[in-house]
């Protein structure tokens, strides 16, 4: 099983900050890393993604950054909002295979 | 509104016995996902299906059965083989396997 390890596996950000999680996989051949929003109780839904040959997308807030090199990407949330708070997902997937995710980071946003 | 229903929403089981989870979509995916989701172990895939009348297994299929009769409908089995139902079951479909998955709100199965 090709992993995707994810980390930290809780955050706590002050309102206005920047939360970072990263995102390390195994798989060379992934060639789509999407990141899910996931708030208590919901089911999980897509904010962001990125394929690897860019190395930084950015929607509002949001921004993934790649190192194809490293197999790293990770996420990052400016001016962290206390409605940012969720478990966010990261996950990796190669051409038209299921989708191999992280374990999930709590990020808590303390006003 | 199109989207992923699942149901119930909250389900109680005696431990032993079989249980349905619903699983239904109107967006004419093609293909539909079955997660499991547990506290501080992502999501693990189950089954998933590309067509009608196909299915193959995920990482963690021992315990679990599906159909798949209609394309609108995906329903998962828990049988009394899974050693520990318990958990956040999660219902997903994408238009084709390897495309944007959408997820139903979860059903939290809880066997005592």
């Amino acid at each position: 099983q090709q992993q995707v390890k994810q980390s930290p596996q809780s955050l706590i950000v002050q309102k206005g900050g920047i939360s970072i999680i990263n995102c390390a996989y195994e798989n060379t051949a992934f060639d789509y890393f999407p990141w899910y929003q996931q708030f208590p109780g919901k089911g999980p839904a897509l904010l962001i993604a990125i394929r690897p040959d860019v190395s930084e997308k950015k929607e509002g807030r949001f921004t993934i950054s790649f190192n194809k090199s490293a197999k790293q990407f990770s996420l990052h949330i400016m001016d962290s909002q206390p409605g940012d708070s969720a478990t966010y997902f990261c996950a990796g997937r190669r051409g038209y295979s299921t989708l191999t995710f992280g374990k999930g980071t709590m990020l808590l946003v303390s006003p | 509104d199109g989207g992923i229903t699942q149901s119930p929403k909250y389900l109680f089981r005696k431990e032993g016995q079989n249980v349905t989870l619903s699983c239904e979509q109107n967006l004419n995916h093609d293909a539909m996902y079955w997660y499991r989701q547990d506290p501080g172990q992502g999501l693990r895939l189950i089954y998933y299906s590309q067509i009608v009348n196909d299915f193959q297994k995920g990482d963690i299929a021992e315990g679990y059965s599906v159909s798949r009769e209609k394309k609108e409908s995906f329903p998962l089995t828990v049988t009394s083989a899974q050693k520990n139902p318990t958990a956040f079951y999660l219902c997903a479909s994408s238009i084709e396997r390897g495309t944007e998955a959408f997820f139903g709100q979860g059903t939290r199965l809880t066997v005592v």
